[in-house]
């Protein structure tokens, strides 16, 4: 099992720019999220979807988007790239609905930089 | 909403002492309280968690305790080794249902 995978890995973008970063698991879980990482203030949900055709705003929405594809794939756009957007972007997914606490499983992680 | 608050954000430990990280909560409905490592460059991984109808849970080297109360929870890792040294994340499930997490707490053990 790969768990879940997100691409690319590392992104450089022009301020104004647009990208999609792209999250698949493969573990039938309902529920799956968006988190940014900067330094000093841990993890910060962003968008996420507590099951297939429904997704909610988190924390930091603002300057993204995201679309539940499907069950497996949960994409994140940034339609006008900030410098503050600058950061590590982690998907995750957990097998409970938004209403139960189960565990999160991370993908790998996407080093975004936006100049 | 919830508000995480995790002290200290450095702590240096000698190989074999024991460490301790806090983390306050704010939203008095939150019942789940997991601790999450993260290693260098690497993705965070669930290390334990806790509900709030138990004070503590303990796995080999690894407990947290939960005192609902004072809306603080703890996690202790006794034994340590140089493999410990991480960034470890506290979170808790606020009435929103989602998980708002700490601010990260680097361990550091010296050999």
């Amino acid at each position: 099992n790969a768990g879940v995978t997100q691409t690319p890995k590392f992104q450089v973008l022009k301020t104004g720019q647009s990208m999609t970063l792209q999250c698949a698991q493969d573990m039938n879980h309902n529920s799956m999220y968006w988190y940014r990482q900067d330094p000093g203030m841990g993890l910060r949900l962003i968008y996420y979807s507590a099951s297939e055709g429904t997704t909610d705003k988190g924390e930091v929405p603002n300057g993204y988007n995201v679309s539940r594809l499907n069950k497996r794939e949960f994409s994140l756009r940034l339609e006008s790239a900030a410098p503050s957007q600058t950061s590590v972007y982690f998907c995750a997914s957990s097998g409970g609905t938004a209403a139960t606490n189960e565990k999160l499983f991370f993908g790998s992680g996407t080093q975004l930089s936006v100049l | 909403g919830e508000n995480v608050e995790q002290h200290p954000s450095t702590l240096s430990v000698q190989e074999g002492d024991s460490a301790v990280i806090k983390c306050t909560y704010s939203d008095s409905a939150s019942n789940y309280f997991p601790w999450y490592k993260q290693e260098l460059g690497k993705r965070p991984q669930l290390i334990i968690d806790i509900r709030s109808n138990v004070g503590e849970k303990k796995d080999q080297r690894i407990a947290v305790t939960l005192n609902k109360t004072a809306k603080h929870f703890s996690l202790h890792i006794t034994e340590t080794q140089p493999e410990d040294s991480a960034v470890y994340f506290c979170a808790a499930t606020g009435s929103a249902r989602q998980l708002t997490f700490g601010s990260g707490t680097q361990l550091t053990v010296l050999p």
